[in-house]
């Protein structure tokens, strides 16, 4: 079973910019979170989608947006990208929403922007 | 906010000595709580978890114990081997919530 596959890996953007991540999740999850990561910080929870719905969101501004799609596949977009926008971005996926998901990780896209 | 806290970033045992990674939490709504692993370059990845009904999960070499009243809860690897080395994050959630909130992460560094 193939596991979160998260694209690109790897990305340089400048001030500005905006960047689209993308996420498919493990085959049959429909609940999709975004995560970010920073030194220090830990993950900090963006937003989770379920059934193509948001179904909550963190404390990041509206220059942090998302969208699931019909077959669970989801996306981000970063409006405008500032230099403390730097971070790995995790997408996990969980057969369900609520508390009981464990939450199965991709491998992360790591964005630089300068 | 930092509603899940792990206030050492890092520890350092030695080889077949007992592991404990402390983890406290501020919402009292929180009511289901995770350990995750993370090596470098790859996704955190589940390791065991632990309900509020509970005060003590088990799962072969990893232990996790929750003290509701001190909103705390530690993970004891024993004995720690040094494959174990990695990042680990704690994490909690409310039910039928899927925000899930991790704490800093600590990085636990087991010496041969």
């Amino acid at each position: 079973k193939a596991g979160v596959t998260q694209t690109p890996r790897y990305l340089i953007k400048t001030r500005g910019q905006q960047v689209t991540l993308s996420c498919s999740p493990i085959s049959g999850h429909r609940s999709v979170s975004w995560y970010q990561q920073t030194p220090g910080q830990g993950l900090q929870f963006l937003f989770e989608y379920f059934s193509e719905t948001q179904r909550n969101k963190g404390n990041f501004p509206g220059r942090f947006s998302g969208r699931q799609f019909s077959n669970s596949r989801s996306e981000m977009n970063v409006s405008t990208l500032e230099l403390g926008d730097s971070a790995l971005y995790l997408c996990a996926s969980s057969l369900q929403t609520g508390a009981l998901g464990e939450l199965f990780f991709g491998e992360g896209s790591r964005l630089t922007v300068l | 906010d930092q509603q899940v806290k792990q206030n050492s970033p890092s520890l350092s045992v030695q080889e077949g000595r007992i592991s404990i990674l402390n983890c406290d939490y501020t919402n009292s709504m929180f009511d289901y709580f995770l350990w995750y692993k993370k090596y470098p370059a790859e996704g955190p990845t589940f390791l065991i978890s632990i309900s509020s009904i509970k005060d003590k999960n088990e799962d072969g070499r990893f232990t996790v114990f929750l003290n509701k009243s001190a909103k705390h809860l530690s993970l004891h690897i024993v004995p720690s081997q040094p494959g174990d080395s990695a990042v680990y994050f704690c994490a909690a959630s409310a039910s039928n919530v899927n925000d899930m909130r991790f704490g800093a992460g600590t990085r636990l560094t087991v010496k041969p």
